[in-house]
């Protein structure tokens, strides 16, 4: 197991396009998470997802975002009609959903620039 | 999610011990302090955790006061590698599902 993977690692876009990022979590972890990072802040949580049941939901998360988890597995994140302010860095971590405290597992993020 | 303070920065030279503190005056009894770094391009990575006692892993250990409302992490020998920002995130027990991170001190290892 290589750990949560995320792609792309860096995605440049023009204002107003739609991206879609994918996570893939440790194959045992029934819990994911999408945070974003802008430069110099700690990661701001966007969204929780217990095997594909989207369980929790930030005000940050605009109704442009949207986020899925379908077969509990893999997680997609797009964002649409994208703006200047939705650059960032946009990281995903997984957990299993078990009694004891175990920590996240993050991804390395996707990058994302919007000109 | 209670909140926590922590140094913006902090520096240390190579193979010294380095003391991060954390305060966390209004924790509550179910509250798990937790401590995450990020290296630079690379996400937050867990470091330790701990309840009451302090704990000792392969990474670090976590010193936790008697009262509970601050703790330190210790790097008993800093390398270059560490630079990083570390966290101090306090957790709700069981419950409580995301974490909330604060701005975190920005650890410098001068060789």
């Amino acid at each position: 197991d290589t750990g949560v993977s995320q792609d792309p690692r860096h995605k440049i876009t023009k204002r107003g396009q739609n991206v879609t990022f994918r996570c893939d979590p440790i194959s045992e972890h029934n819990r994911l998470y999408w945070y974003r990072q802008t430069l110099g802040q700690g990661p701001e949580f966007l969204t929780y997802f217990q095997n594909e049941a989207q369980l929790e939901k930030s005000r940050l998360l605009s109704d442009r975002f949207s986020a899925e988890r379908p077969k509990g597995s893999f997680s997609t994140l797009e964002i649409q009609r994208t703006e200047q302010g939705d650059s960032a860095m946009y990281l995903c971590a997984s957990r299993a959903g078990t009694a004891t405290n175990y920590g996240y597992t993050f991804g390395s993020g996707t990058r994302l620039t919007v000109v | 999610d209670a909140k926590t303070t922590q140094p913006n920065s902090m520096e240390s030279n190579e193979e010294e011990p380095v003391h991060l503190p954390c305060n966390h005056s209004t924790i509550s009894g179910t509250d798990y302090i937790h401590w995450y770094r990020q290296l630079p391009s690379q996400g937050p990575e867990y470091v330790i955790h701990g309840l009451t006692s302090n704990v000792n892993n392969r990474m670090a250990s976590l010193a936790i006061a008697e009262d509970r409302k601050s703790s330190t992490l210790i790097l008993h020998r800093a390398t270059l590698r560490d630079a990083a920002v570390y966290y101090c995130i306090l957790r709700v027990g069981n419950a409580g599902n995301m974490l909330t991170f604060g701005g975190g001190t920005r650890l410098m290892v001068k060789p």
